[in-house]
């Protein structure tokens, strides 16, 4: 399955520690997109990453989140001193250019629960 | 401002009866694309469809359907014959045509349930 990737799946944190969400996009996809989905919600866009550029983050709580799409590697999303209200899926999409037609390909989710 | 409404939260049916999921959505642009998607138990988004703004032609696709109404901003999706495998959360999303169209802004979803 050439899909988008994410890992993990599932991840446990208390509160105060870090969480790192991983995303590889599909092959030949060089746009990422990070939605997040609290519980009972849909998702919402957080932000958009080139390699090495962070294009548009304007979804992005302003403290204790950042993102980052190296030249080499997976896109990584950060939490840096994880709350419960951090809990949610969190939702990586690519593209292959700039989504002119809106087609974004979605991953399976990153399930975070803060205990 | 973009909007999606998806004013039924749970709608709960008996296998083979058919369901309609309501979807009504604000935008200044005229051109922009228009989802539905499925969120099954296990969490993962299966996109379902894609509409522009230019076609309003309704689509067939096995049991689904979709009516596309600019008149009345609603994306409206049925399913025919439903089964139990259908039970999942649906949700409608919206997107810009140009600039932006990676913002999609979804609904808050209807929760499907098919009994058996």
């Amino acid at each position: 399955n050439a899909g988008v990737m994410q890992n993990p799946r599932h991840l446990v944190r208390r509160r105060g520690q870090e969480a790192r969400l991983r995303c590889s996009p599909m092959k030949g996809h060089s746009h990422v997109y990070w939605y997040r989905q609290l519980p009972e919600e849909g998702l919402k866009f957080m932000v958009y990453l080139q390699k090495e550029n962070i294009i548009d983050e304007s979804g992005m709580p302003k403290e204790r989140f950042s993102a980052e799409f190296p030249k080499e590697g997976p896109s990584i999303l950060r939490i840096q001193q994880v709350v419960r209200g951090d809990s949610a899926a969190y939702f990586c999409a690519s593209s292959q250019a700039l989504a002119n037609t809106g087609e974004l390909f979605f991953g399976e989710g990153s399930r975070l629960t803060v205990l | 401002a973009q909007k999606v409404t998806q004013a039924q939260t749970e709608i709960s049916v008996v296998e083979k009866e058919d369901v309609t999921l309501d979807c009504v959505y604000e935008t200044r642009d005229t051109t922009y694309y228009l989802f539905w998607y499925k969120q099954p138990p296990s969490g993962e988004l299966v996109f379902l469809i894609r509409r522009n703004s230019f076609d309003e032609q309704n689509e067939i696709s096995g049991r689904y359907s979709w009516n596309f109404q600019k008149s009345t901003s609603s994306f409206n999706f049925t399913i025919t014959a439903s089964q139990v495998v259908d039970s999942a959360v649906y949700f409608c999303a919206l997107t810009k045509g140009f600039s932006g169209t990676y913002k999609y802004i979804f609904g808050t979803g209807t929760r499907l349930k098919v009994l058996a």
